[in-house]
């Protein structure tokens, strides 16, 4: 296993278009997480999913956002109608719930997302 | 709720000199403090964590992190940098686990390597 994969690695979208990206987690983790880190900035939580269930949304994540990890294993994110505003790294991360212990979050290499 | 400051954005350091990046946090309970590094264009690399124990913890590529309660700190160290240090790096606290263990993120300090 070679870590959190992310797809595609760069995107670059027209305003108004839908964009949907992949992130497949390290085998076996059953937390997922999505983050978007804008240039210069630190990344944002976005939303997060236990297995299958999606347990919190920022509200950064408006209506145009849509998040699924519809078996427990890989998961996409969905930008509807995007904007200008929408362009940043959108980053996954992985972790392994170990009960009361605090979980540790491995990053992929982000899809970088560019709206014209 | 959390919030992370690092107080700088650039740090300039010699190779072979020493590093300290400062990190302050506001967290209400025991908190779950990582620091990350970040190459350009690259996703997040984890470097060390702190969970509970020892207040001094070690991580990879030679860097270490003190956590002091009484300050809100957990600055992160490392006695002789190498030019392949050069990288912005994060500091970010994790709630506990009945709020989702999110993290929240500091703004990053982006350290430069003089040869």
């Amino acid at each position: 296993d070679t870590g959190v994969s992310q797809n595609p690695r760069h995107k670059i979208t027209k305003r108004g278009q839908n964009v949907t990206f992949r992130c497949d987690p390290i085998s076996e983790h059953n937390r997922l997480y999505w983050y978007r880190q804008t240039l210069g900035q630190g990344p944002e939580f976005l939303t997060y999913f236990q297995n299958e269930a999606q347990l919190e949304k920022s509200r950064l994540l408006s209506d145009r956002f849509s998040a699924e990890r519809p078996k427990g294993s890989f998961s996409t994110l969905e930008i509807q109608r995007t904007e200008q505003g929408d362009s940043a790294m959108y980053l996954c991360a992985s972790s392994f719930d170990r009960g009361e212990m605090g979980d540790t979050q491995y990053f992929g290499p982000g899809t970088r997302l560019t709206v014209l | 709720a959390q919030s992370v400051t690092q107080p700088d954005i650039h740090i300039t350091v010699s190779e072979g000199a020493s590093l300290e990046l400062r990190c302050n946090y506001s967290y209400g309970a025991t908190p779950y403090l990582f620091w990350y590094v970040q190459s350009p264009g690259q996703g997040l690399q984890l470097l060390l964590k702190y969970f509970s124990g020892d207040t001094l913890v070690q991580g990879i590529k030679g860097f270490e992190a003190e956590f002091k309660r009484s300050q809100s700190s957990f600055n992160l160290r490392k006695p002789s940098v190498h030019w392949s240090d050069a990288a912005e790096y994060f500091c970010a606290v994790g709630a506990i686990k009945a709020a989702g263990n999110k993290l929240t993120f500091g703004g990053g300090t982006r350290v430069l390597v003089k040869p």
